[in-house]
């Protein structure tokens, strides 16, 4: 069964620090890859997203995040975070043919201290 | 104005109970969805329905129905209610079921069963 793993549950950073946030998945076929985002509150929305070409793709916020097919991989990075993007993140994975049925990760807890 | 939008945000019931979950969406998708979000934020999508196409994760329980009136609307049935099915369940469109088209999610209905 096609799966999706996110390495860092909880993450605190300071403002101005760099991020990375890890999403592996499991299927070996064509895959579309997502970023989601959760501020406290809110309901989901999309930072970005993957379907074919270039494989670092630039989202909203300064979010950008790189495909690489040979590690099955999709981090999610910034170069430098603010309090605002304290949120929970997830990855999220659909395949060509599964009828846009996206499979989500367990999701990222960021803090961000002022 | 709000794209997709649940009814009601809280929902707090007695087990055994058969409760309805609306969720209308404004964009003219042709796609919508339903997600169940569990005490620990893990998202796993329940249905898919397109154009009177249903298709179902085989996990969901046969007490959960997705009724839809018309393309503007999924509604959520869930007959005699359990302790487990306390959870937050999101709506989402998109605008048709191809792999890779973006989801817009509603903002979340609490469901808790006591």
């Amino acid at each position: 069964a096609q799966s999706v793993s996110q390495h860092n549950h909880h993450v605190i950073l300071s403002e101005a620090a760099s991020l990375e946030l890890g999403c592996n998945y499991s299927y070996g076929g064509t895959v579309n890859l997502f970023w989601y985002v959760q501020y406290p509150g809110q309901h989901l929305q999309l930072l970005l997203k993957y379907f074919s070409g270039d494989p670092l793709v630039k989202g909203i916020k300064g979010f950008e995040a790189e495909f690489i097919k040979s590690k099955f991989s999709f981090n999610l990075r910034k170069p430098s975070v603010q309090w605002s993007d304290t949120a929970e993140y997830f990855c999220a994975v659909n395949r060509n043919n599964a009828g846009n049925m996206l499979t989500f990760g367990g999701g990222t807890r960021l803090m961000v201290k002022p | 104005d709000t794209a997709v939008s649940q009814t009601p945000k809280y929902l707090v019931t007695q087990m055994g109970n058969d409760k309805s979950i609306k969720c209308e969406q404004n964009l003219g998708h042709d796609t919508m969805y339903w997600y169940k979000q569990d005490s620990k934020k893990f998202l796993k999508i329940m249905f898919s329905y397109n154009n009177k196409e249903l298709i179902i994760n085989e996990t969901v329980p046969n007490r959960f129905s997705p009724k839809s009136p018309d393309k503007a609307h999924l509604n959520l049935h869930i007959n005699s209610l359990e302790l487990g099915d306390s959870a937050v369940y999101f709506c989402a469109s998109s605008q048709d079921p191809s792999g890779g088209a973006e989801q817009y999610f509603g903002p979340g209905t609490r469901l808790t069963v006591t």
